[in-house]
């Protein structure tokens, strides 16, 4: 069974700038998260779907990052105008339907940095 | 805000030692889980116990889990360079099975 696909893995941009990341979560997987993780720290929930609804994003700073999950399989998360507090690593996740729900499966992540 | 805290920050072992992590939470849960962060990768899930558990056990981890103290614990025996890592104990928020909150993690260093 293929994992979660996440690219890119590395990008370096300069602040002001915008970046796309994506995600392709495990086949039959209904839930589809974004994580942020900054160095030294835990990942921290940015959005949550079930499906191509969002669930949960009450972390997300609306102003700046936007996340859709269209066809209710991969799903993009932007950043515009990026800032240098932005600089993390971008997780995503997706658990099965059912009473496995609660295990989450991480892809590899994207490693942000902005200049 | 973070819900689970891991300690120590930091470990560092010889192979073969037991490595013992503990994670203190503030909520009641309804489950706990670990996972482990190997350097520059994603999370990969090692243990989920619930909270009418105390004990549960995966190849050579085990978890324990005090409701009345808010605590977990994971214990690896034997451990190996390849148990190199950072551990996260994450915990549901309170209404929800399912948005995790994950602590800042213990890294584990193993020694050949």
């Amino acid at each position: 069974e293929a994992g979660v696909a996440q690219s890119p893995r590395y990008k370096i941009i300069e602040k002001r700038q915008s970046v796309a990341f994506w995600c392709n979560p495990i086949s039959g997987h209904a839930t589809l998260y974004w994580y942020q993780q900054i160095l030294g720290q835990g990942p921290k929930l940015l959005i949550q779907f079930q499906n191509n609804g969002v669930v949960d994003d009450s972390q997300l700073p609306k102003d700046r990052f936007s996340a859709e999950r269209l066809k209710g399989v991969d799903s993009t998360l932007k950043i515009q105008p990026a800032k240098l507090e932005d600089s993390a690593v971008y997780l995503c996740a997706s658990s099965p339907p059912g009473r496995n729900q609660e295990t989450q499966y991480f892809g590899p992540g994207t490693r942000l940095l902005v200049l | 805000s973070q819900q689970g805290e891991e300690d120590p920050q930091a470990l560092s072992i010889q192979e073969g030692e037991n490595a013992t992590m503990n994670c203190s939470y503030k909520t009641s849960i309804n489950n706990l889980q670990w996972y482990r962060q190997n350097s520059g990768r994603g999370l990969v899930h090692l243990i989920l116990i619930r909270s009418n558990e105390r004990e549960k056990h995966s190849g050579r981890l085990r978890v324990t889990l005090d409701t009345s103290k808010k605590s977990s614990s994971l214990l690896i025996t034997a451990s190996r360079a390849a148990d190199t890592a950072s551990y996260f104990c994450a915990t549901p928020e309170r209404g929800s099975n399912y948005k995790l909150t994950f602590g800042k993690g213990t890294l584990l260093t193993v020694n050949p």
